[in-house]
């Protein structure tokens, strides 16, 4: 069965600050992947996601992850963070060829600091 | 045009009584999604259809619980008799087709259960 880790429960940055949220995930192939971020009093918005071809990936909101097979990871990133970017963030992982069970992880609290 | 949209946004119910909680998905979507959210925890998959059929209802916690859509639209998430380990937000989410694995998610309801 797949698994996903993000082992940081809780991260603070400086607005203007460079971020990385980490995903691990376990799954005997190359999953599909996905990250999602749910502010406060909102509903979960999908921010990107990775099915194949380039590793990097760009999504909404200046946000990118990087694929990485070697280290079954595929963290988040964004170069200058915003006092909107303080969210929750979740990455979740489906397996390929159609099956419809999407496994997140625990996510990760992000607050941001002027 | 309209999102997904779930109700009521918060219920609270006595141990032991039943609950539905409704889900309305994006017109048109042919997947629909139910999740559970309980404090610290990520998102815990409960069950999916596929028009009005589950294929998958592998996350039900427990013969409590139960689903239904009806016209491949509206769902209904019913849990009988319930605990106090189901407080939770229960989110929905829905897809357009079974191939994009884009989850379009709604509000929530959050139930707690005294």
């Amino acid at each position: 069965a797949q698994s996903v880790t993000q082992p940081d429960i809780h991260i603070t940055v400086s607005e203007g600050a460079s971020l990385e949220l980490r995903c691990n995930y376990s799954y005997g192939a190359t999953p599909y992947l996905f990250w999602y971020v749910q502010s406060p009093g909102q509903g979960l918005q999908l921010l990107l996601k990775y099915f194949s071809g380039d590793t990097l990936v760009q999504g909404i909101k200046g946000f990118e992850a990087e694929f990485k097979r070697s280290q079954s990871s595929f963290n988040l990133r964004k170069p200058s963070v915003h006092w909107s970017d303080a969210a929750e963030y979740f990455c979740a992982v489906e397996p390929t060829g159609g099956y419809q069970k999407v496994t997140f992880g625990t996510g990760t609290k992000l607050q941001v600091i002027p | 045009g309209a999102g997904v949209s779930q109700s009521p946004s918060n219920k609270v119910t006595e141990k032991g009584k039943d609950v539905e909680l409704r889900c309305d998905p994006i017109s048109g979507h042919t997947a629909l999604y139910w999740y559970r959210q309980s404090l610290g925890q990520g998102l815990e998959f409960l069950i999916y259809f596929q028009g009005n059929s589950a294929p998958d209802k592998s996350g039900l916690p427990s013969d409590r619980f139960s689903a239904e859509r009806t016209g491949g639209s509206v769902s209904t998430l019913t849990i009988q008799r319930t605990q106090q380990e189901d407080s939770a937000v229960y989110l929905c989410a829905s897809s357009p087709t079974t191939a994009t694995y884009e989850q379009y998610f709604g509000p929530g309801t959050r139930l707690t259960v005294t």
